[in-house]
Parts: structure tokens; C-alpha cells; sequence
């Protein structure tokens, strides 16, 4: 158990439906991260919070969105949704920048 | 952008043998990071070990070791002794390079190889 923790495990929605992933980081980690598990694209960065400021954003489309609240959890928001969206979306979380990123169980999002 | 080249797909070791999984990664700066992570089928994401580019000894954790040669940019996860349940994926990232002091922290991850442990 990493300590991150991640809900829902899985989701199964419809397209163009919204849906909000939730991750709350290990006791003391700053640092957030969320990346996507897809079959074609691989891991991918999507988005870094750092206590609660946004810092980076990677490939990440406009109809996604994410937020890290005062207690440091964060939120991935996906709307719009498509059939490619369907991947496994994994939060991470390190103390700063520099130190190892311990990952979530991941969000297993289906499309249909 | 920073490249992690995974190789391997797929790697095959019989229990209680070594395997190396090799890893080759792409950047022209000097401080770095490289990690192994391991995901097996239930799908977590689980840490092994970590080398950072000013190391000067290959970390080691357990049975794993991080075979870590600068010049050629390589950084080869070894595994000892082979259990049953090492099989898994086993993917190697970079972590975006120190800028100034200071980096934004993200993993660029490799495609992952599949190793599968037989009896």
C-alpha cells in the first residue's frame, strides 16, 4: 500500500457524460500528479499540483481540468467525454519535486 | 522532450534465475533521476528503485539493482532470484531534468517490458 489512495476504482460511463476522479496523497506529500494509462499512448503526463498551486500541465485536452484542494487532495475532472478517454487514470504524490512519486491503485475509466 | 527506449517487450526467466531489463534514456542535461516502477496485472503501480544521475554507486534495493552506466545512457533494472511473483510490466522513467536548481518533478515513462516468471 503506497498510501496514496485513489476513488473510484473503476467507472463506467457514457459518452459526453462528465465524471470527477479523486485522489488524496500520502500524509505530507505536497506534490500531486495525475497521468493516464492507455493502451495506444502509454503513460502520460496530464497535470502537477504543488500545494494547491497548479505547476505544470502535460498532455492534457482542454475538456479536462483538475484542482488541489487546501487539504491537499486532488481532483481530476473529465468531461465531454469520448470513447479514447477510456484509460487508467493514476494520481501520484511525492514530498517535493525531487523525491520519488508513490502512485495510487489508479481510476479504471471506461467509455462506452 | 525527454525519451525513455524500452526494448523488450516481452522477457521470459525461469524462478530462482537473474534477468536484466534494459532501459535507454535521452537527455542532454546533467542532474536527473531514473526510476523502475512494477505493475503487475491487478494494476498498481509499484516503486523499486531509484538512481540519480550524480549517484556513483548502482542503487539496490533487495533483489533489485539498478545497473546504471552514464556514458551510454543506460539504466538496466536487474532482478536476482526470480519469484513467481515478479512477473509483471516493468517500466523505467526519467524524472524531467534540474533546471536551475530546481525541476518540475514529472515522470517520462518507456513503453514497459512484460516479464513472465516460470517454474
Amino acid at each position: 500500500d503506497s498510501g496514496v489512495t485513489q476513488t473510484p476504482k473503476h467507472l463506467i460511463t457514457a459518452t459526453g457524460q462528465r465524471v470527477t476522479l479523486r485522489c488524496s496523497p500520502r500524509s505530507g506529500d505536497l506534490s500531486v500528479y495525475w497521468y493516464q494509462q492507455s493502451l495506444d499512448q502509454g503513460l502520460q503526463f496530464l497535470i502537477q499540483y504543488y500545494n494547491g498551486e497548479e505547476r505544470a500541465k502535460g498532455n492534457i485536452l482542454e475538456r479536462f481540468s483538475a484542482q488541489q484542494f487546501p487539504d491537499l487532495h486532488s481532483e481530476l475532472n473529465l468531461s465531454s467525454l469520448e470513447l479514447g478517454d477510456s484509460a487508467l487514470y493514476f494520481c501520484a504524490s511525492s514530498i517535493g519535486t525531487t523525491d520519488t512519486q508513490y502512485f495510487g491503485p489508479g481510476t479504471r475509466l471506461t467509455v462506452l | 522532450a525527454q525519451k525513455i527506449t524500452q526494448t523488450q517487450p516481452g522477457m521470459f526467466v525461469q524462478e530462482k534465475e537473474a534477468v536484466t531489463l534494459d532501459c535507454t534514456y535521452d537527455t542532454s542535461d546533467q542532474s536527473y533521476g531514473l526510476f523502475w516502477y512494477k505493475q503487475p496485472s491487478s494494476g498498481e503501480m509499484i516503486f523499486l528503485i531509484y538512481q540519480g544521475s550524480y549517484d556513483e554507486q548502482n542503487a539496490t534495493e533487495g533483489r533489485y539493482s539498478l545497473n546504471f552506466q552514464k556514458a551510454r545512457k543506460s539504466a538496466n533494472l536487474v532482478i536476482s532470484a526470480s519469484q513467481l511473483g515478479d512477473s509483471a510490466m516493468y517500466f523505467c522513467a526519467m524524472r524531467e531534468p534540474l533546471r536551475g536548481g530546481s525541476t518540475l518533478g514529472r515522470l517520462y515513462f518507456g513503453r514497459g517490458t512484460q516479464l513472465t516468471v516460470w517454474p
